[in-house]
C-alpha cells in the first residue's frame, strides 16, 4: 500500500458544512490522486497533484478543492458539502509501475 | 460511450472453477491495470500490463494491444477470491487511471 493512510475513515456531516479529508504517504511519491467511487460509475478522478503546490482538476472536480503543501500530504476539501458528495473517497499515489491506494474514506452528507 | 467496458458485470462460480473476466477499451493506452477490491475494503493492484501475459499464483492476465482487449483469469477459484475486479487504463493525460465499472465475483464453496 506504499504507506498510504487516509483520515478520517468514516464521516457523517450535514449539508452546507465544510469537510476536509487527508491523505498521507510515506514513500515520497510525486503524483497523487483523489478519486470517488459511486455505484454504477466506478472510480472517477476528482483532482490530482504532480508536486508540492502543483494541482489540477479531474473529471468531477466541481465542489472540491485540494492542497498539497508537503510531498506527503494531499488534502481534499468540500467547501460546502452536498448530498451528492456522499461517496467513498480514495487517495492514490503513483509508483514506478503501479498505483497504490489508500483504504478509503466513507463520507455521508445528510 | 464508456472508454472501458468490462464483462461480465456479475459472476458466480463454484469453488475450483476456471474464471475469466474481460476488459475492452477504446482509447490508446500505455498500460492496463487489474485491481482487486474486497467488500468494504481497499483497492489492490494485481497486475500492470503493457503487452503479453503475466502470472502471479493462480492469477493470469493477458493483453492484446492491437485488439484493445485484456483478460483476467483465475484458476482453481476459491471463496477468498470473491471480490470486485476492476480493469483500469493507464492512459490519462495526468497519469491517472481510467476505470471500468468492475466485475463482482462470488465464489461459492
Amino acid at each position: 500500500d506504499a504507506g498510504i493512510t487516509q483520515s478520517p475513515r468514516h464521516k457523517v456531516t450535514e449539508t452546507g458544512t465544510p469537510v476536509t479529508l487527508r491523505c498521507h504517504q510515506t514513500e515520497n511519491h510525486r503524483y497523487m490522486y483523489w478519486y470517488r467511487q459511486d455505484p454504477g460509475h466506478g472510480l472517477r478522478l476528482i483532482h490530482y497533484s504532480y508536486g508540492v503546490k502543483d494541482t489540477d482538476k479531474g473529471e468531477v472536480s466541481d465542489g472540491y478543492s485540494v492542497s498539497r503543501s508537503k510531498t506527503e500530504d494531499f488534502l481534499l476539501t468540500l467547501e460546502s458539502a452536498t448530498s451528492s458528495q456522499t461517496s467513498v473517497y480514495f487517495c492514490a499515489a503513483r509508483g514506478s509501475d503501479t498505483q497504490y491506494f489508500g483504504p478509503g474514506t466513507r463520507l455521508t452528507v445528510l | 460511450k464508456n472508454e472501458v467496458e468490462q464483462s461480465p458485470q456479475n459472476l458466480t462460480a463454484q469453488e475450483g472453477e476456471f474464471i475469466t473476466i474481460n476488459c475492452s477499451y477504446s482509447v490508446g493506452i500505455s498500460a492496463l491495470h487489474w485491481l482487486q477490491q474486497h467488500p468494504g475494503g481497499g483497492i489492490v493492484s494485481l497486475f500492470m500490463l503493457s503487452s503479453g501475459k503475466k502470472k502471479h499464483g493462480r492469477l493470469i492476465a493477458t493483453i492484446n494491444i492491437q485488439e484493445k482487449h485484456s483478460s483476467l483469469h483465475i484458476t482453481a477459484s476459491h471463496p477468498r477470491d470473491s471480490a470486485v475486479y476492476i480493469c483500469a487504463l493507464h492512459g490519462g493525460s495526468q497519469g491517472n487511471l481510467i476505470f471500468g465499472k468492475g466485475t463482482k465475483l462470488s465464489v461459492k464453496p
